[in-house]
């Protein structure tokens, strides 16, 4: 069966610099999660989208934006990084109407 | 968000049953209980959940207290591959506009399966 795809799987940057993680989900799922791990954290949630329009919020950074587009394929964008952002991304996404959410198998993002 | 307590860590072996504990004690009248679990550097996966009845899958059972103050997962024959973090999280009805199904993840139980 088809998963959540995440790409890149692994990115490295420096301070200051920009990133833009991407999240393909399960066709015909229609709302889309993003969450952050870091170290030795439990995942916390940022932000998601519901129908290409966002329907809720977590600890986001101001830094930090997202959207979901008209495929239903949704980018995590992270601009002014900070070391404290490495970390792991997952997306998860879940079929309207369904419980479960499907996770993806992250992002892992290093700042130098 | 209604807390959950669990664990810090649990043991078993192999091919044995698992009971993992979850105490909810302020959970709302709608509050579901989903189990996820992450394996080391993967993903959480869902597990199962349920409301107020207990629940089966190919997976494990649920089992919910008739207050619905705890809950317990039950892992019918541990395999090392079961070796994971455990959550139990509530999570609000998604229906109604109220809830978006976000994940809350507190802290989840160590369960360590030895051959």
């Amino acid at each position: 069966a088809a998963g959540v795809i995440q790409s890149p799987r692994h990115l490295i940057k420096e301070k200051r610099e920009t990133a833009t993680l991407k999240c393909y989900p399960i066709p015909r799922h229609d709302t889309v999660y993003w969450y952050q791990q870091g170290p030795g954290q439990d995942p916390q949630f940022l932000i998601s989208f519901y129908e290409k329009m966002q329907s809720d919020k977590g600890s986001i950074p101001d830094r930090f934006s997202a959207q979901q587009f008209s495929d239903y394929h949704s980018e995590l964008n992270m601009s002014s990084l900070e070391l404290g952002d490495s970390a792991l991304y997952f997306c998860a996404s879940r079929r309207g109407g369904r419980s479960a959410q499907y996770f993806g198998p992250g992002t892992r993002l290093t700042v130098l | 968000d209604a807390k959950t307590t669990q664990p810090n860590s649990m043991e078993s072996n192999e091919e044995e049953p698992v009971h993992l504990p979850c105490n909810h004690s302020t959970i709302s009248g709608t509050d579901y209980i989903h189990w996820y679990r992450q394996l080391p550097s993967q993903g959480p996966e869902y597990v199962i959940h349920g409301l107020t009845s207990n629940v089966n899958n190919r997976m494990a059972s649920l089992a919910i207290a008739e207050d619905r103050k705890s809950s317990t997962l039950i892992l019918h024959r541990a395999t090392l591959r079961d070796a994971a973090v455990y959550y139990c999280i509530l999570r609000a009805p998604t229906a109604g506009g109220t809830s978006y199904g976000k994940l809350t993840f507190g802290q989840g139980t160590i369960l360590t399966v030895h051959p």
